[in-house]
Parts: structure tokens; sequence; C-alpha cells
């Protein structure tokens, strides 16, 4: 099975902060890595697929990047509403989530 | 547009069977490239994905709960299920159907679409 394990667990930042979030798989995925953000009481929101591919309607400060087993989402110039719990996922065998990051403003 | 719509049991006692349906409108169960999947949250947790069935009918399972789900699909009512046999208070959780898209030889690009989710709680 293919863990995923991201870091920080949780993260406080002010307006405008630049945010990064670190996503470590535990064997290599390629680029099969997609991030979600969710809202207290909503669904997850598909961000960012194969690792970088912004989905349409995501807000161009938020990006991806890396590849093998070792990712990142940052968050370029943080908003009011980008406060929510940020998770990362495999889809390269089976499926998996990280436990999530929950970032404060 | 694609919706999703969870339905089912919202209180299911311990050691019974869990039963929910997810209702797909604004595009059909049987489009090449896509997978159905399900996933849960419990209370205050992260996100658990439970398994998939794809366009062809194959069914992919997190193992640690493969014993005791099954996924299926009725291409009649356009509509797919999830069956979780032997609850207990640990499968207490907000559960979620998603399409994943992009899907291919067992791969995928992320889960676009998403049911607004519904309540199980496992109590007698």
């Amino acid at each position: 099975d293919i863990q995923m394990t991201q870091s920080p667990s949780s993260l406080s930042a002010s307006v405008g902060d630049r945010v990064t979030i670190t996503c470590r798989a535990s064997q290599n995925i390629s680029n099969y890595l997609n991030w979600y953000q969710q809202k207290p009481g909503k669904a997850p929101y598909l961000m960012i697929s194969a690792a970088s591919t912004l989905e349409s309607g995501v807000p161009s400060r938020f990006s991806g990047s890396g590849s093998g087993a070792d990712f990142t989402l940052s968050i370029g110039s943080l908003q009011p509403e980008d406060s929510a719990t940020y998770y990362c996922q495999q889809s390269y065998s089976l499926r998996a989530f990280g436990q999530g990051t929950k970032v404060e403003i | 547009q694609l919706q999703l719509q969870e339905s089912g049991s919202g209180l299911v006692k311990p050691s019974k069977t869990l039963s929910l349906t997810c209702a797909v409108a604004g595009d059909s169960v049987s489009s090449e490239g896509y997978s159905w999947n399900w996933v849960r949250q419990p209370p205050g947790k992260g996100l658990e994905w439970i398994g998939c069935i794809s366009h062809t009918g194959s069914t992919y399972y997190n193992p640690s709960l493969k014993s005791r789900v099954t996924i299926s699909v009725d291409k009649s009512m356009n509509q797919f299920s999830l069956r979780l046999t032997s609850v207990t208070a640990a499968d207490t959780a907000v559960y979620y159907c998603a399409r994943e898209g992009g899907f291919r030889y067992g791969r995928g690009d992320g889960m676009d679409v998403w049911g607004q989710g519904t309540t199980v709680t496992v109590s007698s």
C-alpha cells in the first residue's frame, strides 16, 4: 500500500504570506498526485491534478510541483478565503489521502 | 452539469450492513475514462478512500476495508452503490461519492466532482 505523509499538520500565516505544504509518498508515484481544498461542512474540491495542473477556476496563486515521491503545494499570496484544510492524494495505485494540513489565517 | 447525490440509511446498528447509493445526473456511469468512488470522513478526522468502480465494472478497494466492502453499479438507474458489512462505531462518518477523471490502467487524474456527502451513524 502507498502511504502519504503531509507536513505540517497545521500552520498559521498572515494575509499576503507565501505558504508551502509538502507531501511525501512511500514510493514513486510519478506525477499521480492531486491536491484538494476542504472547508468545514463542505465536500473536498480538486485544486491541482497531475502534481502541477491547475484545475479550471482555481486562482493562479496556487501552484503544485514535484514528481516521484516528493511534492509541494504553494499558495503565493495567502488570502482570507484560503483558510481551509488541504489534502494530497495519490492516484497511481489504488488511492490514498494524506492526513491533511489545516491552514489558518 | 454533472451532479452526484448520496442517499441511504443515516443510522445503522452495530454488526449490520451499511448501504448507500450515489445517483449520477448529467453523465453516464458507463462513460469511458472515469471511475466512481466512495470516500469517507469520520467526525473531526481526515479523508479515507473506500474504493471505486470503473466504467468497465472493475472494482478497486482500500485494503483495510476490502473484506467488508462491495461497490456495484446499476447502469439502468445510472447510479452506483456501496455496501459495508459488519459495521462498528468506527464506521461513523460522512460518506461522499465522487467521480474521478482520466481513469486508465488503474490510475487517474483526481476526483473532480463530489456529492454533498451523507452522514452515517453506527449506533444501537
